[in-house]
């Protein structure tokens, strides 16, 4: 039973640009989340999808963008990429519930590298 | 806004020891607190959690404790071995939305 799966492993962009980062979930959950790790900091919630809409959302600007497919894999949108961008990009899934916390798995990240 | 803290960036244990890592926390609306661990090239993984309802939780020789009055948790891992030697991130949640502290590196000494 695959886990979380994220690509890239690894990106190297430069500022300006725009950057699209994936995420298939574990099997059999339908919720995905987003955060941000930058270095020698805890993961930062960006936002979480269920059901093709976004639902909750973190402090991030909206140069922050994601997008849920019907097979409820993921992928974040970073557009107008600043050096303050770099970091590493973790998935997180779940399945949805009616408990206070449903719990999440994350995948390996996707390491962003701004120049 | 630091709504978790976790005020030890590191913590040396003696292997066969108790491994005990500090959170604290700001906002009283959270419902659950959890422990993650992560090691280097991998995502964090779920330990340990505990409802916002209970004070203690316990699985296998790790031990979670809430006080909820001094808004504070404490991780208890006994007895301390050298594959736990991780990053341990403390981290809240109001409706599914996670909130982690900075974490806390921890190394088991063989």
């Amino acid at each position: 039973d695959a886990g979380v799966t994220q690509s890239p492993t690894h990106l190297i962009k430069t500022r300006g640009q725009q950057v699209t980062l994936r995420c298939s979930p574990k099997s059999g959950h339908d919720t995905v989340s987003w955060y941000q790790q930058a270095l020698g900091q805890g993961p930062q919630f960006i936002f979480q999808y269920y059901e093709e809409e976004e639902r909750q959302r973190g402090n991030f600007p909206d140069r922050f963008s994601g997008h849920q497919f019907p097979n409820y894999s993921s992928e974040l949108n970073v557009n107008a990429l600043l050096l303050g961008d770099s970091a590493l990009y973790l998935c997180a899934s779940s399945l949805y519930g009616d408990r206070g916390y449903n719990e999440q798995f994350f995948g390996p990240g996707t390491r962003l590298t701004v120049l | 806004d630091q709504q978790v803290k976790q005020n030890s960036p590191s913590l040396s244990v003696q292997e066969g020891r108790i491994s005990i890592l500090n959170c604290d926390y700001t906002n009283s609306m959270f419902d659950y607190f959890l422990w993650y661990k992560k090691y280097p090239a991998e995502g964090p993984t779920f330990l340990i959690s505990i409802s916002s309802i209970k004070d203690k939780n316990e699985d296998g020789r790790f031990t979670v404790f809430l006080n909820k009055s001094a808004k504070h948790l404490s991780l208890h891992i006994v007895p301390s071995q050298p594959g736990d030697s991780a990053v341990y991130f403390c981290a809240a949640t109001s409706y599914d939305k996670v909130i982690f502290g900075p974490g806390t590196s921890l190394s088991v000494i063989p």
